[in-house]
């Protein structure tokens, strides 16, 4: 069974200051992309980050960038310069193969900033 | 541009009863994707449409249905509900045939008494 794995159900950091989420996946496909969404306190989950498994170099998207060890299976968050907005659950997820939008998530880490 | 809309946004159910779910996503986009989030088991995805068609389901028993409509509006449906029912149901929507880049509604929270 394809799975992903969140090991720290809650975080907390010091605003400004670096914080890493973990994330660790398992498949036996070449195909598969993964993701980091954020859900905030009642508001909508959105895409933070995506990674194509093909692609060596580690995406950024500002603040955020991932470390992507493909050997390993482990996909880590890492969040720049902490701010209060980022305060939400965390979710890794995976998705394998073509023509599809069915992901597979983690069970999620509670980031808390604090100020 | 407007979001994925989800509606209602709260419901209280009793055991028994049905349910019916609407999702509108983000204009131009095909692909509705539907997931069940519980505290105990986390997201877990229910089904994907795609043009009208149901391209993916998960691990869920045939109460729970959904369809999706030529203007690519979307509904679930859960008939005979159970307490463990209770969850938010979120909705998604791309518009990519695939990879994963989903844009969420805000979900319908049901409760099952």
């Amino acid at each position: 069974a394809q799975t992903v794995t969140q090991s720290q159900p809650e975080m907390s950091v010091q605003e400004a200051e670096t914080v890493t989420l973990s994330c660790t996946y398992d498949t036996s496909e070449n195909n598969y992309y993964l993701f980091w969404y954020k859900q905030p306190p009642s508001r909508q989950m959105i895409l933070v980050i995506r990674q194509e498994a093909y692609k060596q170099q580690n995406a950024t998207e500002n603040r955020f960038s991932v470390n992507f060890q493909k050997a390993a299976k482990s996909f880590s968050l890492k969040i720049s310069d902490s701010q209060l907005g980022d305060t939400a659950m965390y979710f890794c997820a995976s998705l394998y193969g073509g023509a599809t939008n069915k992901l597979i998530f983690g069970t999620g880490t509670l980031l808390a900033v604090q100020p | 541009k407007a979001g994925v809309t989800q509606t209602p946004r709260y419901l209280i159910k009793t055991r028994g009863q049905q349910v019916t779910l609407s999702c509108s996503p983000i204009s131009g986009h095909r692909s509705v994707s539907w997931y069940q989030q519980t505290p105990g088991q986390g997201l877990q995805f229910l089904f994907e449409y795609f043009s009208e068609t149901q391209r993916n389901k998960g691990n869920f028993p045939g109460r729970f249905s959904g369809r999706q409509f030529s203007n690519s509006r979307s509904e679930m449906n859960v008939s005979t509900l159970e307490l463990g029912d209770s969850a938010l149901y979120l909705c998604a929507s791309s518009d990519r045939s695939s990879a994963g880049e989903l844009f969420f509604g805000e979900g319908s929270r049901l409760t099952v008494l």
